[in-house]
């Protein structure tokens, strides 16, 4: 079972609000990710990192930022939430190696509405 | 053209029937391949990785890569209820850092 933990599950807010979204695994995966999904459309790649102090951005332009100063840990922000980042958001982590290794833990997901 | 593509859903099978999803990619350098199944209000979970051309058997579960036709398919033997979801392609690039994900095929295993 895959050890990668999202808080909070569930967020409702209004628009302006700074909002930090969690993720953390315990698994000592090098790479971790975020993915942004509407409810039965794709994922989109918003960010992702290599490891400590890496961080990419991902296929989606977005308006949030992450950090990774430690390793298990790759939190996501949004300076200013609008209505238009109401979304399911997905941390994942995948070892690194030579691309088979890349198979993906999610964590549960936050499920964000912005009012 | 996406770079990842699935056969459009969705797709439904009788209970015990054999479920045939497939994915099509772009990229000739892709060297990694993956199924994913993700139920409905929940994350993806792996059910499959591939790497080399042929068939590879987990269970009820088949993948098969034929790389010159740039191709992937995943077959369910004995379809159940429980594999209703939906079902993601991904494929990697070595040290591509990031997986290319299709947009799913939802199957719906009737009883």
């Amino acid at each position: 079972e895959a050890d990668i933990y999202q808080t909070p599950r569930y967020l409702v807010i209004g628009t302006g609000k700074k909002i930090t979204l969690e993720c953390s695994q315990t698994m000592g995966h090098d790479k971790m990710y975020w993915y942004q999904q509407d409810p039965g459309m794709e994922l989109h790649l918003i960010h992702y990192s290599y490891g400590v102090n890496s961080t990419e951005k991902g296929d989606l332009s977005s308006e949030s930022t992450v950090s990774r100063i430690r390793t298990e840990h790759f939190p996501l922000t949004l300076e200013s939430a609008r209505p238009s980042h109401t979304s399911q958001y997905l941390c994942a982590s995948s070892e690194w190696g030579q691309g088979r290794n890349e198979k993906l833990f999610f964590g549960s997901g936050t499920q964000l509405s912005v009012l | 053209q996406k770079e990842v593509e699935q056969n459009s859903g969705p797709l439904s099978v009788p209970e015990g029937a054999i479920a045939s999803l497939n994915c099509t990619y772009s990229d000739r350098g892709s060297q990694s391949f993956f199924w994913y199944r993700q139920y409905s209000g929940k994350s993806p979970e792996l059910i499959m990785s591939i790497y080399s051309n042929g068939d590879k058997e987990d269970g009820r579960f088949t993948a098969q890569l034929n790389k010159a036709s740039q191709y992937v398919s995943l077959l369910i033997r004995d379809s159940q209820p429980s594999d209703s979801a939906t079902y993601l392609c991904a494929v990697n690039r070595v040290n591509a850092g990031k997986s290319t994900f299709g947009d799913g095929t939802t199957l719906t295993v009737k009883p």
